[in-house]
């Protein structure tokens, strides 16, 4: 079954506006990763929060961990026509890597 | 994806068939992992591998088998190919174990079809 459940499954916005995908989980977690995967191609590691991280950035990804409500969200700001993708929150545990269904981002210019 | 190539990128199968998919890497990563993605479930796990001969199962690993004669294959096999394991398959490595500095690295896909 999987750990991580993202929300929501598809989200539109206009070029410019801040888009915000979230993510639960059930257990407990080494670290939360987040991938975006184009159509048609591979998985792209994107960032990675650990345990005892609450938040991170990277460029125009800001992504924050509440171990307590386990829970984590990603927000891309500014958001370009290029970030259009499938986004995909990944919890780690055990020696590998267990994937939500992700969040479909459409970003219209 | 650099240092990671799978193959075929397309495969269209009988029933009943053995399919073998390769995952080649030139990243001398200890980690190798198989998903599949089918729409509804995201990815999910097949089987990976910590080391040469080293590999264990994932969640979905019924009707497959894996081997890893050395450390930059890992050979996914499909013992005979049923329409559920229509799919695209997905390898991926990592340098730690899952993926804890640097994430995992996607191979571009198999597209297998099986009729």
């Amino acid at each position: 079954s999987q750990q991580g459940e993202e929300d929501p499954q598809a989200l539109s916005i206009q070029e410019g506006e801040n888009a915000t995908m979230n993510c639960s989980y059930k257990t407990s977690i080494n670290n939360l990763q987040w991938y975006r995967q184009n159509s048609g191609r591979g998985l792209v590691h994107l960032i990675l929060i650990r345990s005892n991280e609450r938040e991170k950035h990277s460029g125009r990804l800001r992504v924050t961990l509440d171990t307590s409500k386990k829970s984590s969200s990603l927000l891309i700001t500014a958001s370009r026509a290029a970030d259009t993708a499938s986004y995909f929150c990944a919890t780690a545990g055990g020696g590998k890597l267990i994937f939500g269904q992700g969040t479909e981002l459409s970003v219209k210019p | 994806d650099a240092g990671i190539t799978q193959s075929p990128r397309h495969k269209v199968t009988e029933t009943g068939t053995p399919v073998t998919l390769r995952c080649h890497q030139t990243e001398n990563h200890r980690y190798m992992y198989w998903y599949r993605q089918d729409p509804g479930h995201g990815l999910r796990l097949i089987h990976y591998s910590y080391g040469v001969k080293d590999t264990d199962k994932g969640e979905v690993s019924d009707g497959y088998s894996v081997s890893r004669s050395k450390t930059e294959d890992f050979l996914l096999t499909l013992e005979s190919a049923t329409s559920s394991q229509t799919s695209v398959y997905f390898c991926a490595i990592s340098e730690l174990t899952a993926g804890a500095r640097d994430g995992y690295t996607f191979g571009s896909g198999t597209r297998l079809t099986v009729v």
